[in-house]
């Protein structure tokens, strides 16, 4: 079975304090992905991974950055965190997608809360 | 730009009751259609679709996709109280999920 883990389930942060947010898969996965889900916003991307040292936008990066230093990890980096990206954080990976489909395949979740 | 529309955003139904689920997309390069349950924790895939017209079933859940009309649907026969969790709707356009608001299910015993 694809595993992904997320390093934290719950974290409780200060307002201007950098945050890191790791994810780790298991099957050698070239794609992964940095989601926040919110209510009534659903899953928005922030940043995507489609190989080692690679790193795409998604739709709201700003605030964010990523690091993907090897292929099984990829690190959301909150470089001084604010009330408003209090979410949810969902880490996904799935398998290059170009010859074929995939599905995505999701972590645990990290619920940060910035106070 | 890409997108996802999901309806209802939410629902209360009786359990036993039949539910249909609604997913309607605008993608530039499609590949496939997703649905996933979610329960307060991570979303735990349900079914994966590429063509028109085949029904894919898992016990009481079964979706179909129409490329022409660009929409799927889900459907949850004899609803129980398991049952209820955000469902998702995803598209694969190219190499990214474009992602619904999802639809929040609440089965009443």
């Amino acid at each position: 079975d694809v595993k992904v883990t997320q390093s934290s389930r719950y974290l409780v942060k200060r307002t201007g304090e950098k945050v890191f947010l790791e994810c780790v898969q298991d099957m050698d996965h070239e794609n992964m992905f940095w989601y926040r889900q919110d209510p009534g916003l659903g899953l928005r991307l922030i940043y995507f991974s489609y190989d080692v040292k690679m790193k795409e936008k998604g739709d709201i990066p700003e605030g964010y950055s990523v690091s993907r230093e090897k292929k099984e990890r990829f690190s959301l980096i909150l470089e001084s965190a604010s009330t408003n990206q209090t979410s949810m954080y969902l880490c996904a990976s799935s398998p290059k997608t170009w010859y074929g489909d995939a599905e995505a395949f999701f972590g645990q979740g990290t619920r940060l809360t910035v106070v | 730009e890409d997108k996802v529309v999901q309806s209802p955003l939410s629902l209360v139904v009786h359990e036993g009751d039949t539910v249909t689920l609604n997913c309607s997309y605008e993608v530039t390069n499609f590949r496939s259609l997703l649905w996933y349950k979610q329960e307060k924790k991570a979303p735990t895939f349900l079914f994966m679709l590429t063509s028109s017209g085949i029904e894919k079933k898992s016990g009481r859940l079964s979706s179909i996709l129409d490329k022409k009309e660009l929409f799927s649907i889900l459907n949850i026969t004899a609803t129980q109280t398991g049952d209820s969790a955000v469902y998702l709707c995803a598209v694969l356009s190219g190499n990214q999920f474009y992602f619904g608001t999802g639809t929040s299910l609440t089965v009443i015993p």
